[in-house]
């Protein structure tokens, strides 16, 4: 089956450093979503890609999906303790149902003040 | 709107004990599925429903039966509980076109003894 595989596991920065994770499929997807979920929290939505080579922002949050739809980014500019949390991607199933999404294992992101 | 409500949230099972974890949501979507996360496993998906009267098994549905009689509840049966089944369970809901994101519930944290 699909699979979404996503690194680094983990990364700590200093307040004020960028941050990247990337995400790689090994099937070509038909979009893939990103989600935050802090600390004892639920996974929160954060944005979906669709196009080929699509860039997209959200304050200091930069996504990108690659040409070949087979990999994404997420770039976070000057970190804040607010960003702490895992982040994950996420895949449609077989078939591109978005009904059966599947996840990459996150990436852990912590930050000291 | 109370978006995706799940009941309870912390819960103890002895070994063999069976139980129901609940879930309802109030905005009318069609897609939902049930999560469990363990560490460093990110989130399985254990049982989807595409809308009332469908559902469907995902990467881990076995010990785990789910039902969908109406639009907005979308029960989890754990048959017969095992240690192995300790988790956090997430479910979760999204309209058909699937272009917003899954709405998360809170979680319910299962231990098994």
């Amino acid at each position: 089956g699909q699979q979404v595989m996503q690194i680094p596991q983990y990364q700590h920065v200093q307040e004020g450093e960028d941050f990247t994770t990337y995400c790689n499929s090994s099937t070509t997807l038909s979009n893939i979503q990103w989600y935050k979920q802090r600390p004892g929290g639920h996974p929160v939505f954060l944005i979906q890609l669709v196009k080929s080579g699509e860039v997209k922002k959200q304050k200091r949050l930069t996504f990108q999906f690659g040409e070949a739809k087979k990999n994404s980014s997420l770039h976070i500019t000057a970190t804040q303790t607010t960003d702490v949390g895992t982040y994950f991607c996420a895949g449609p199933g077989s078939g591109g149902s978005n009904y059966k999404l599947t996840f990459g294992k996150g990436t852990l992101l912590t930050v000291n003040p | 709107n109370a978006g995706v409500t799940q009941t309870p949230k912390f819960q103890v099972l002895k070994t063999g004990q069976s139980m129901t974890l609940q879930c309802a949501q109030d905005m009318n979507h069609e897609y939902m599925s049930w999560y469990r996360q363990d560490p460093g496993m990110g989130l399985r998906l254990i049982h989807y429903s595409v809308g009332a009267g469908i559902t469907d098994q995902g990467e881990v549905p076995n010990g785990y039966n789910v039902s969908r009689s109406t639009t907005e509840d979308f029960p989890l049966r754990l048959l017969s509980a095992a240690p192995s089944q300790t988790s956090v369970y997430f479910c979760a809901s999204t309209d058909a076109g699937a272009n917003y994101g899954y709405t998360f519930g809170s979680g319910t944290r299962l231990t098994v003894v």
